[in-house]
């Protein structure tokens, strides 16, 4: 099974609201990713982590705020986003982080806009 | 900084041709390769992943290879079908331990 599940599928938000995003693997993998993409463009890495550590923010604004549970749950929680943060937000995980055989497999993502 | 180049941006061919989608990219120093396929709206599925010290990868009608030293990858479609239409999108993972994404070849195939 190389299945990475998120939820919701879409999500509607003004500008003042809070709400999160998760992200669920059970393929044993040790690292999790979030991207952003928007329309026509690739995705954009924004967030690893590595073990249930946070190794990687790519400078990302503080109104998005991951959080990894358990080394099979990620969430983005999301607050006070403007209308440019609308995007496609994926979620990827893999198996050893720092490997040559690092295959990243990727959920359906979360549409998110942002009102 | 890694930079990766996607040739063509887009490609429309009749059901059943071979074809050939090229990626470059500017930082020899990786560790692996992927290529991915999207489909409009949706995730990103795995197709291949080449090791650093792998010429070439195979799995069914695709063929990748890799040519690390001059900073270029090919993905080969055998016999293509109007179900591999998407964007193919290649992704190199370096020294900073990240994937960097071209920016893709949205492929059409004509039935």
């Amino acid at each position: 099974d190389t299945e990475v599940t998120q939820t919701p599928k879409h999500l509607v938000m003004g500008m003042t609201n809070k709400k999160s995003l998760k992200c669920e693997q059970h393929m044993g993998h040790r690292a999790m990713y979030w991207y952003k993409q928007k329309a026509k463009k690739p995705p954009e890495l924004m967030f690893v982590y590595s073990y249930e550590k946070l190794s990687i923010n790519e400078s990302v604004p503080s109104r998005f705020s991951p959080e990894c549970p358990n080394s099979s749950l990620l969430n983005l929680h999301l607050h006070a986003l403007q209308p440019e943060d609308s995007a496609l937000y994926l979620c990827a995980s893999s198996q050893f982080y720092l490997r040559a055989r690092n295959e990243q497999y990727f959920g359906p993502g979360t549409r998110l806009t942002v009102t | 900084k890694q930079e990766v180049t996607q040739i063509p941006a887009a490609l429309s061919v009749p059901e059943g041709e071979n074809l050939v989608l090229n990626c470059s990219f500017t930082d020899s120093a990786i560790y692996n390769l992927q290529w991915f396929r999207q489909d409009p709206g949706k995730g990103l599925t795995s197709l291949l992943l080449i090791q650093s010290s792998q010429r070439e990868q195979t799995s069914g009608r695709l063929n990748a290879s890799l040519d690390k030293s001059s900073g270029r990858s090919t993905l080969y479609i055998a016999a293509s079908q109007p179900g591999d239409s998407a964007t193919y999108l290649c992704a190199p993972e370096g020294g900073s331990e990240k994937l960097v994404f071209g920016k893709g070849t949205k492929l059409t195939v004509n039935p």
